[in-house]
């Protein structure tokens, strides 16, 4: 079992809607999370860090639930720009490493 | 600012050449790290240098990998003897400080490794 897990998709959504994406990790020492994104033959890029909290950046929300060890992304009114693939990141306690999912293939349709 | 740069951006290696890839990170930045992303996959971990020191080689999956970041700053990948399974992309990022909260890593654009 990998140690981050991720639906791989595609995803295919019309444009202007909202769309979720679900990330499990099994390492119950990993202490930070982030979503990042990937555009095609591009380099990953941070698109936000996750709280336990929850939190938001304009379109975008993301959320941690450390006791079941799940972590999700909401963007809602997507736009075109928004497809890529969006990878879900750990980090265990004490390390440097990020642990990468397999990461979610979104395409937003016009 | 300049970002991470790496070089070449896309190298094509006959089985059992030797390849050596190189990380230019963002000036300053005391952390490094290498990542090798396959096809339809997320990146996976390789090496991480903290300054010259190189802290953990735990993803390197063979004596056949070897990286060095001798001066602190540039880091060059080596893959001996590559093989078939060793085509992927290679991917170096760095990060300001050792244990920041934001962890941070900035992506270089990539080696596209091809063995042939």
């Amino acid at each position: 079992r990998k140690e981050v897990e991720q639906d791989p998709g595609p995803f295919n959504v019309p444009e202007g809607a909202t769309v979720a994406f679900n990330c499990t990790y099994s390492n119950s020492a990993s202490q930070s999370f982030f979503w990042y994104r990937q555009d095609c033959r591009k380099e990953p890029k941070l698109l936000m860090s996750v709280y336990s909290s929850g939190n938001e950046d304009g379109r975008f929300t993301a959320q941690l639930n450390r006791a079941s060890q799940y972590i999700s992304l909401l963007i809602r009114d997507s736009k075109l720009s928004d497809s890529a693939t969006y990878l879900c990141v750990v980090i265990a306690q004490g390390a440097q490493k990020l642990v990468f999912g397999q990461g979610t293939r979104l395409t937003i349709n016009p | 600012g300049a970002g991470v740069s790496q070089s070449p951006r896309y190298k094509v290696a006959k089985r059992g050449q030797d390849v050596a890839l190189r990380c230019d990170p963002i000036s300053g930045h005391v952390s490094l790290f290498w990542y090798q992303q396959a096809l339809g996959q997320g990146p996976e971990f390789l090496t991480y240098f903290q300054n010259e020191a190189q802290l953990d080689k735990s993803g390197l999956p063979s004596d056949r990998f070897f990286a060095e970041r001798p001066e602190g700053s540039v880091s060059t990948l080596k893959i001996q003897r590559t093989q078939q399974e060793d085509s992927a992309v290679y991917l170096c990022a760095s990060s300001l400080v050792f244990g920041t909260e934001a962890y941070e890593q900035y992506f270089g654009p990539g080696t596209r490794l091809t063995v042939t």
